[in-house]
């Protein structure tokens, strides 16, 4: 069955980044563009960037556009999130999401908590 | 950006009646719209993609329409399991975005 494992998470300064790690199973990842959506304590889901199943597009949310940025290593069914000049508001839980075009599947996601 | 707004933001049913939602996006978005569910401490699930296409293994209670601008979630008989909140999504344009939720709760 399809899992998504995220880990990389934790508790970090403002200004300061943090390195988001996905790791996918039971499904041909080469084949599927990968999402992040995240969902801050109490709040809604908030789409994050999403990438091609080979990398060579990416796409991002103005709140995080220059700051994060998604890539990924089929050799290693893995997918990262490069988190720079982290902000309060980027505190959150951060679920990795397999699709192309809509995602069908997510993580149980990882928690990262920005604060000084 | 498609900004997409869910109405209402909270509905109180009682099990076994009906529960529509709705969910309005500010340019069209064709039928590239899903709907999701996510229980506290979960995950969302996704239930709907393509405006009315139930995804594997979601029972027929659940069902959708729409297309454009105006979207619906209904769900026929409400059970237990389905008090959650519920999300579109768009998918037609970038950014991605999502509506801000609708809480379905027990009357």
């Amino acid at each position: 069955q399809v899992q998504l494992v995220e880990s990389g998470g934790g508790v970090v300064q403002p200004g300061r980044s943090l390195r988001l790690s996905c790791v996918g199973s039971g499904f041909s990842f080469s084949n599927y563009g990968m999402h992040w959506v995240r969902q801050a304590p109490g709040k809604g889901l908030e789409w994050v960037a999403m990438i091609w199943s080979d990398g060579s597009n990416k796409y991002y949310a103005d709140s995080v556009r220059g700051r994060f940025t998604i890539s990924r290593d089929n050799s290693k069914n893995t997918l990262y999130l490069q988190m720079n000049s982290l902000r309060d508001e980027d505190t959150a839980i951060y679920y990795c999401a397999k699709g192309t075009y809509f995602f069908d599947y997510c993580g149980q996601g990882t928690l990262v908590t920005v604060s000084s | 950006e498609a900004v997409m707004t869910q109405s209402p933001a909270i509905l109180s049913v009682s099990p076994g009646e009906r529960a529509t939602l709705s969910c309005r996006a500010s340019q069209s978005v064709s039928s590239n719209l899903a709907w999701y569910q996510q229980k506290p401490g979960q995950a969302p699930r996704l239930l709907i993609y393509a405006a009315s296409t139930r995804a594997a293994g979601i029972p027929a209670r659940f069902s959708a329409s729409g297309s454009g601008t105006e979207f619906t979630l209904t769900v026929s008989s409400l059970q237990s399991e389905d008090f959650a909140v519920y999300y579109c999504h768009q998918y037609n344009s970038w950014p991605r975005t999502f509506g801000q939720g609708t809480k379905v709760e027990i009357k």
